[in-house]
């Protein structure tokens, strides 16, 4: 596609649920990276990949949150036993390289709210 | 540990105003500064990118500077119109790694 798709674009689950957010970055790009966007706040980086593997987990808050590229293109975030605090804008990005020198673009977030 | 942050944190003024955002990060070890838009329930547009090495960028009504040594940045937008109206993020870039560190945005409302 054009632009970085993400799926869902809304998502309404309960306390102690899992959950899969889905992102199809642009084609060609071997650097896919996940930020997470609290309400008047801007992005928190998550993790970031290279080609499948994840060269940088070190934003994952804690072991309910995971992702995956097994492929090298789409990725899944996944989380755990989602709490309330988890509620946020989970934005998917990608570029062609790494961040170094390319320009990073951005999904429209999958928004998630746990009740 | 790298902090951003931006002022003021929420901006009106009327249309056909000149404005200045402002961005400041605590690390200057950055490869790369950029400025990016927010619409409400959007993601995020990419607008400038200034490189360490660059003073400043330049696209039609947007002019971005970098001041690398005082952990500065300033976002100059000329002549506002109501179109304008959105988050403006600041985000810079780690030497060290592939992450964006973010700022906590300056929403702007420009009115007609």
């Amino acid at each position: 596609g054009a632009g970085v798709s993400q799926t869902p674009s809304n998502k309404v689950t309960e306390k102690g649920k899992y959950v899969e957010l889905r992102c199809d970055p642009i084609s060609g790009h071997t650097a896919l990276y996940w930020y997470r966007q609290s309400l008047g706040q801007g992005p928190e980086f998550l993790i970031y990949f290279q080609g499948t593997g994840a060269a940088d987990d070190s934003g994952l808050p804690n072991d309910r949150f995971f992702a995956v590229r097994p492929e090298g293109s789409v990725s899944t975030l996944k989380i755990q036993r989602t709490e309330r605090g988890d509620s946020a804008v989970y934005l998917c990005a990608s570029s062609e390289g790494g961040g170094i020198g390319n320009t990073i673009y951005f999904g429209e977030g999958s928004w998630l709210t746990v009740v | 540990k790298q902090e951003v942050t931006q002022i003021p944190a929420a901006l009106s003024v009327p249309e056909g105003e000149n404005l200045v955002l402002n961005c400041s990060f605590t690390d200057s070890a950055i490869y790369n500064l950029q400025w990016f838009r927010q619409d409400p329930g959007k993601g995020l547009t990419s607008l400038l990118l200034i490189q360490s090495s660059q003073r400043e960028q330049t696209s039609g009504r947007l002019n971005a500077s970098l001041d690398k040594s005082s952990g500065r940045s300033t976002l100059y937008i000329a002549a506002s119109q109501p179109g304008d109206s959105a988050t403006y993020l600041c985000a810079v870039l780690h030497n060290a790694g592939n992450m964006l560190t973010f700022g906590g945005g300056t929403r702007l409302m420009v009115k007609p």
